[in-house]
């Protein structure tokens, strides 16, 4: 797989329930950030965590870090029909590069 | 809260035309970059700038594109003679600092809500 791919491609639950999106990446990290696009729009950022963290919280939203791996998830919990969207993970290089790479994203969709 | 803003939100041109994209970068922020997303594919790199030069560019940023920073707020994205493949969303971001691990949090890219750009 190419650096920062999700799986799975498609995620449809029940509003409430929980989800869980995984990426996967293939070379060394500074860091690693997850952003949610809706329909058309641009990207808003919800979460970094770097290569020396395991787990990071942000309201509803975990994300864990496995460098041995070279994986990581993002769980929503009680999932609202608002977090329908796109959710893309995007990593650095450790070698000073800029860019981010993002991987093909997980479409999510709540169903009320 | 800042954030990043971009101009025009749609854009439409003949192939061969040159178009210009806008963006304002969050105040503060030191590094500005610009990505672009092709419908249904993933978002991809074009380039970084850092100090008034590029730092780092991709494949796709060929002689066809450049980038400017004519004053202290706005960074432009050139592309000269457009070609039908260039139609996409073009996404401007910037952050505080470059990567790095003692950026502490200061790297993460903040993205404007994006041009689409359409060539006919």
């Amino acid at each position: 797989s190419q650096q920062g791919e999700e799986d799975p491609q498609a995620l449809s639950i029940q509003e409430g329930e929980n989800a869980t999106m995984n990426c996967s990446y293939k070379t060394s990290i500074n860091n690693l950030q997850w952003y949610r696009q809706n329909s058309g729009r641009g990207l808003v950022h919800l979460i970094l965590i770097r290569s020396n963290e395991r787990e990071k919280h942000s309201g509803r939203l975990r994300v864990t870090l496995d460098t041995s791996k070279k994986s990581s998830s993002l769980l929503i919990t009680a999932s609202r029909a608002a977090d329908t969207a796109s959710y893309f993970c995007a990593t650095d290089a450790d070698q000073g590069a800029q860019k981010l790479v993002f991987g093909q994203g997980t479409r999510l969709t709540i169903n009320p | 809260e800042p954030e990043v803003t971009q101009t025009p939100s749609h854009q439409v041109t003949q192939m061969g035309q040159e178009v210009i994209l806008r963006c304002v970068p969050i105040s503060n922020h030191l590094y500005f970059y610009w990505y672009r997303q092709i419908l249904g594919q993933k978002v991809e790199f074009l380039v970084s700038f850092y100090n008034n030069e590029i730092s780092e560019k991709s494949e796709i940023f060929d002689d066809q594109f450049s980038v400017e920073r004519p004053d202290g707020s706005n960074f432009t994205l050139k592309i000269r003679s457009t070609k039908l493949e260039d139609s996409a969303m073009y996404f401007c971001a910037s952050s505080e600092r470059g990567a790095g691990s003692f950026s502490l949090g200061k790297e993460t890219q903040y993205f404007g809500p994006g041009t689409r750009l359409l060539v006919l």
